[in-house]
């Protein structure tokens, strides 16, 4: 299995929603990545989880909650989101921390109302 | 945060022809890569060159770095339709190691 999968493909919740994003990974990467893509834009880094332990926060609003229960999954807890967090969120994993290459998953389209 | 610059921001070649598409960024680095993204989908990795390689194929690219320069280029030979697509480069911070992204350039190939 050589890909990274994410659910679900699209999510629109309002303002006052708790959601949830998922990926999973079952190549033995070690590390998992959460990017944030707004249209037109490049992937801004959200955090990376190496080992299963948070390695790297972008300074992201405590809003975005991540969880990483196991090697294979990665968590994505959304709490009180503004509109202008409508994006595309990645995940991706890599073999070892980074900075190796990663593999993206096809992403997960959120619209916040 | 965004590092790499990338030129030219939109290309339109016809099939058959090379494109080339270059990035520039600013600190050291461990290794720069480039990716793709086909219409608001995931990004497939293409390329890793490290910082001590200056020259590096895969199949119908070829990807080059000047590290005194730090650019990079992207050249795509014998285009299809199927290229059509965002191409990011990527550089690998020689510090934190952390992937950073330049602007990507719009390839359009005409059938």
């Amino acid at each position: 299995d050589t890909e990274v999968t994410q659910t679900p493909k699209h999510l629109v919740m309002g303002m006052t929603n708790k959601k949830s994003l998922k990926c999973e990974q079952h190549m033995g990467h070690r590390a998992m990545y959460w990017y944030k893509q707004k249209a037109k834009k490049p992937p801004e880094l959200m955090f990376v989880y190496s080992y299963e332990k948070l390695s790297i926060n972008e300074s992201v609003p405590s809003r975005f909650s991540p969880e990483c229960p196991n090697s294979s999954l990665l968590n994505l807890h959304l709490h009180a989101l503004q509109p202008e967090d409508s994006a595309l969120y990645l995940c991706a994993s890599s073999r070892q921390g980074p900075p190796e290459t990663q593999y993206f998953g096809p992403g997960t389209r959120l619209l916040v109302l | 945060s965004q590092q790499g610059e990338e030129d030219p921001q939109a290309l339109s070649i016809q099939e058959g022809e090379n494109a080339t598409m270059n990035c520039s960024y600013k600190t050291s680095i461990n290794n720069l890569q480039w990716y793709r993204q086909n219409s608001g989908r995931g990004l497939v990795h293409l390329i890793l060159i490290r910082s001590n390689e200056r020259e590096k194929h895969s199949g119908r690219l070829r990807v080059t770095l000047d590290t005194s320069k730090k650019s990079s280029s992207l050249l795509i030979t014998a285009s299809r339709a199927a290229d059509t697509a965002s191409y990011f480069c990527a550089t690998a911070d020689s510090n934190d190691y952390k992937l950073s992204f330049g602007a990507g350039t719009t390839v359009t190939v005409r059938a």
